[in-house]
C-alpha cells in the first residue's frame, strides 16, 4: 500500500518558533509537492521538488524554504511562525511515467499557531 | 502562467440526480493534464479521474466523466446518479510540462440530499 506519511497530525507552535514539517514517501518518486489548505483558497502550493536537493517555489513561497536532502523526505520549514501561517498543511508525491501519474497525499498538518 | 478556477464555492445535488462541477483553466503549453480529486470530511485526498490534453475522448470512471472542451479550456466533472457518499470537497487540478509544477484550484463543496 502506497504511503506518504505527514510526521504530525495536529501542531500548535508559537509566534516567531521555527518549525519543521516532514513529509516521508515509500514510492520511490521523484516529485514532491507542499500545500497548504485554506477555506475557499483551495489548495495553494508553496514549493515543490523534482529531485533531491532540487526546489522550486510554488505560488505562495514567502515565509517558507524547504529541504530534500533525501529522496523520500521532504521538509517544510517556516523559518519563524506567524498566525498568518496558521492553517492545514498537505504534502503530495508523485512519480515521473507521465503527466497522469497520479498524486498520493499525506493525511495533512493542522499548524495553529498562536 | 498556469492557473485553475473553480467558480462554484457549494452545490446542493439530490440524491440519484446528476451534477455537474466546474473547472476552467489556463495553461501555454499544449502538453498538460488535468484531475479531479475528492475531499471527503476526513481530510483525505482520493484521486477520481484523469484527462490528458491529447485525449481524444472524455474520460469516464464508473459514475465520474469529464467533460473536456479544449476550445474553451473546461474540464468539468460529471457525478452520475449522486450518493449520500459524494457529499465531499472538489478540487480540479492541472499538470503541465513546463516544471511540472501541480495546481488545485479553489474547490467545490458537494452536498447530496436524501
Amino acid at each position: 500500500d502506497v504511503k506518504v506519511t505527514q510526521s504530525s497530525r495536529y501542531l500548535v507552535k508559537r509566534t516567531g518558533e521555527k518549525v519543521f514539517l516532514e513529509c516521508v514517501q515509500d514510492m520511490d518518486h521523484e516529485n514532491m509537492f507542499w500545500y497548504r489548505q485554506d477555506p475557499g483558497l483551495g489548495l495553494r502550493l508553496i514549493y515543490f521538488s523534482y529531485d533531491v536537493k532540487m526546489k522550486e517555489k510554488g505560488d505562495i513561497p514567502e515565509g517558507y524554504s524547504v529541504s530534500r536532502e533525501k529522496k523520500e523526505r521532504f521538509s517544510l520549514i517556516l523559518e519563524s511562525a506567524s498566525t498568518n501561517q496558521t492553517s492545514m498543511y498537505l504534502c503530495a508525491s508523485t512519480g515521473n511515467s507521465g503527466l497522469g501519474t497520479e498524486a498520493f497525499f499525506g493525511q495533512g498538518t493542522r499548524l495553529t499557531v498562536v | 502562467a498556469q492557473k485553475i478556477t473553480q467558480t462554484q464555492p457549494g452545490m446542493f445535488v439530490q440524491e440519484k440526480e446528476a451534477v455537474t462541477l466546474d473547472c476552467t483553466y489556463d495553461t501555454s503549453d499544449p502538453s498538460y493534464g488535468l484531475f479531479w480529486y475528492k475531499q471527503p470530511s476526513s481530510g483525505e485526498m482520493i484521486f477520481l479521474i484523469y484527462q490528458g490534453s491529447y485525449d481524444q475522448q472524455n474520460a469516464t470512471e464508473g459514475r465520474y466523466s469529464l467533460n473536456f472542451q479544449k476550445a474553451r479550456k473546461s474540464a468539468n466533472l460529471v457525478i452520475s446518479a449522486s450518493q449520500l457518499g459524494d457529499s465531499a470537497m472538489y478540487f480540479c487540478a492541472m499538470r503541465d510540462n513546463q516544471g511540472g509544477k501541480l495546481i488545485f484550484g479553489q474547490g467545490t463543496e458537494l452536498s447530496v440530499k436524501p
